[in-house]
């Protein structure tokens, strides 16, 4: 079966600063999506990236998927305080599977001040 | 305007009850899935029902029962409740049920058990 594994598991960081949340899958993906979870709230849809190479971005957060379609990474330029949550990145493991998502286990991203 | 209402969002109830969550979408999507978020924050697919009709079932337990009385709803029901089904279980739809639509989520339904 396919999985999806997520680096970092937490991360803090400064105010201002850059990160960058990885999403590695163990089989090939036909369409990444991004998540942001805050506590006690759903899931809110950031990205979805479905082409190899592809890259998408939202105000400061930008997302690529690699050209062989198995890792994704998150990036956020210049982080503030409503930047911090959970980030999951969800994927269809096989093409007409009834649209069910496999997600990694989360990046839980704290942003100080 | 909420796009994927779920109620009640809170529940709290003892070992051995039945519960039912609610969830209805305003989206026109033809989609409804069950997804349950464990302590550690792992989200895992339950259900997904297209146009009433269930799609997937994945290996959860028979005392989850859900149910689409139309597209736009999808409730569970879940009986003789037990201490792992503390979790947060989460209401999501999409158009098609392939890779080309994001799926919304509600805000989920925090289910303790006692």
């Amino acid at each position: 079966s396919q999985e999806l594994e997520q680096s970092p598991q937490s991360l803090i960081v400064q105010e201002g600063k850059n990160l960058t949340i990885n999403c590695t899958s163990s089989k090939t993906l036909y369409g990444l999506y991004w998540y942001k979870q805050k506590y006690g709230e759903g899931l809110i849809f950031l990205m979805m990236l479905q082409k190899g190479g592809e890259e998408k971005s939202h105000e400061k957060i930008t997302a690529k998927l690699d050209e062989k379609k198995q890792q994704s990474s998150l990036h956020i330029t210049a982080s503030q305080p409503s930047h911090a949550g959970i980030y999951l990145c969800g994927a269809v493991p096989s093409y007409n599977q009834g649209g069910k998502l496999i997600f990694g286990q989360g990046t839980e991203l704290s942003v100080k001040p | 305007d909420t796009a994927v209402s779920q109620t009640p969002k809170y529940l709290v109830t003892q070992m051995g009850n039945d519960k039912s969550i609610k969830c209805e979408q305003n989206l026109g999507h033809d989609t409804m899935y069950w997804y349950k978020q464990d302590s550690k924050k792992f989200l895992k697919i339950m259900f997904s029902y297209n146009n009433k009709e269930l799609i997937i079932n994945e290996t959860v337990p028979n005392r989850f029962s859900p149910k689409s009385p139309d597209k736009a709803h999808l409730n569970l029901h879940i009986n003789s409740l037990e201490l792992g089904d503390s979790a947060v279980y989460f209401c999501a739809s999409s158009q098609g049920g392939n890779s080309n639509q994001p799926q919304h989520f509600g805000d989920g339904t925090r289910l303790s058990i006692l």
